[in-house]
């Protein structure tokens, strides 16, 4: 299975700031990558899909980049609502698998 | 606007069988696939498989032995079995809408279900 491998695994951030968070697959996966957005007992949110599109209804200040095995999820300027955990996930090869997450905590 | 509505057992004995079920509402069911996606606190998020209208589905072939998805048409509802559970089973376990478009480079899961708590204990 190809392994996904988020860094950092949390982070704190004040609002305002800009964050990246990255995610690193153990073999090339094209541009078929995926960000999640979870809050606590809430289902994950999709926020980008395959690697750089925004969904529908998604505040421009995410952005995603990268393809083959680096990849970027970067949040332009915290907002409040944004204190969540992100997960990559990658749907390239017939094993869908997720990275471990990034928690964005408050500062 | 297409919601997920899910059920099913949430606390089980080792070695019974998890059984889930997820109503769409809002959508055109024949035009996606549906699936399911577990989490739990050791393993974090994994995906279990997905099923389309016709019944052809792809499965984490670490649980194909014990996992089976299955569609019904005419109700727009889509199930999960898991069977012979252990504690390495418990956790929360999602529906999900997927859409799958290999020559447009998108696979993701853009809906999800509130997810189900299932626990595994004697």
């Amino acid at each position: 299975d190809v392994q996904m491998t988020q860094s950092p695994s949390s982070l704190s951030a004040s609002v305002g700031d800009r964050v990246t968070i990255t995610c690193r697959a153990s073999e090339s996966i094209s541009v078929y990558l995926n960000w999640y957005q979870q809050t606590p007992g809430k289902a994950p949110k999709l926020l980008i899909y395959s690697a750089y599109t925004l969904q529908s209804g998604v505040p421009s200040r995410f952005t995603g980049s990268g393809s083959g095995t680096d990849f970027t999820l970067t949040i332009s300027s915290l907002q409040p609502e944004d204190f969540a955990t992100y997960y990559c996930q990658q749907t390239y090869t017939n094993v869908v698998t997720f990275g471990g997450g990034t928690k964005v905590e408050i500062k | 606007q297409v919601q997920l509505q899910q059920w099913g057992a949430g606390q089980l004995k080792p070695s019974e069988t998890l059984s889930l079920t997820c109503a769409v509402y809002g959508g055109f069911f024949n035009n996606f696939y549906w699936g399911w996606i577990r989490q739990s606190p050791g393993k974090g998020l994994e995906w279990i498989g997905e099923i389309n209208h016709s019944g052809s589905t792809n499965v984490n072939p670490s649980l194909k032995s014990r996992v089976s998805i299955s569609v019904d048409t005419a109700k727009n509802q889509f199930s999960l079995k898991l069977k012979s559970v252990t504690a390495a089973d418990a956790g929360v376990y999602y529906c999900v809408k997927v859409r799958l478009e290999l020559l447009e480079y998108y696979y993701y899961m853009d809906v999800w279900g509130k997810g189900t708590a299932v626990t595994v204990s004697s």
